[in-house]
């Protein structure tokens, strides 16, 4: 079964920390996203990347920064965490940019930022 | 990004077939008609999509509407396990995914 994994489940931060959130696909797809989804805002788009090594913004990329170094990771990282970045974090990938490929989800990662 | 809407919530009674549905009444011509799920404490899944003729997979039914502008997801047998969010995407692949609000499937036993 093919799968999105997301280093953690639940995750506890303190202000001001460095905050790194890992996703791996095992699907060898080209393309991957960091989603984050808060409630009555629904998900949205922070970064995405189309290739190794390359990096496209979303739509609040601000705090954020990514590292796609290999294919199949993408890590999402909080330079400096704030409250205001208590989410779920959703990471997913799709093999093609057409309009015929789905994308795959992990399960999130619920992080808590005090 | 074609605009959707999507009734908030729906509520079904289990074993039951259940029609959701939404309008899409400014989609692109090379849009896709996506269907997504959210489980509670879960990523989206992916559902099913079409372009122009109904679709069927071992998940859902998926219905549109000649004219595009409106699609209908089917379960055939709801089950408790079918309790989500459903999002409707159209989808050029042009951009990333953009989810709305989506409706809340509610299942009764």
């Amino acid at each position: 079964d093919v799968k999105v994994t997301q280093s953690s489940r639940y995750l506890v931060k303190r202000t001001g920390e460095k905050v790194f959130l890992e996703c791996v696909q095992d699907m060898d797809h080209e393309n991957m996203f960091w989603y984050r989804q808060d409630p009555g805002l629904g998900l949205r788009l922070i970064y995405f990347s189309y290739d190794v090594k390359m990096k496209e913004k979303g739509d609040i990329p601000e705090g954020y920064s990514v590292s796609r170094e290999k294919k199949e990771r993408f890590s999402l990282i909080l330079e400096s965490a704030s409250t205001n970045q208590t989410s779920m974090y959703l990471c997913a990938s799709t093999s093609s940019l057409g309009p015929n490929y789905g994308y795959t989800f992990g399960s999130g990662t619920r992080l808590t930022v005090v | 990004d074609a605009k959707t809407t999507q009734p908030n919530s729906m509520e079904s009674n289990e074993e039951e077939p259940v029609h959701l549905p939404c309008n899409h009444s400014t989609i692109s011509g090379t849009d896709y008609i996506h269907w997504y799920r959210q489980l509670p404490s879960q990523g989206p899944e992916y559902v099913i999509h079409g372009l122009t003729s109904n679709v069927n997979n071992r998940m859902a039914s998926l219905a549109i509407a000649e004219d595009r502008k409106s699609s209908t997801l089917i379960l055939h047998r709801a089950t408790l396990r079918d309790a989500a969010v459903y999002y409707c995407i159209p989808y050029s692949g042009n951009t990333p995914l953009v989810f709305g609000k989506g409706t809340r499937l509610s299942v009764i036993a």
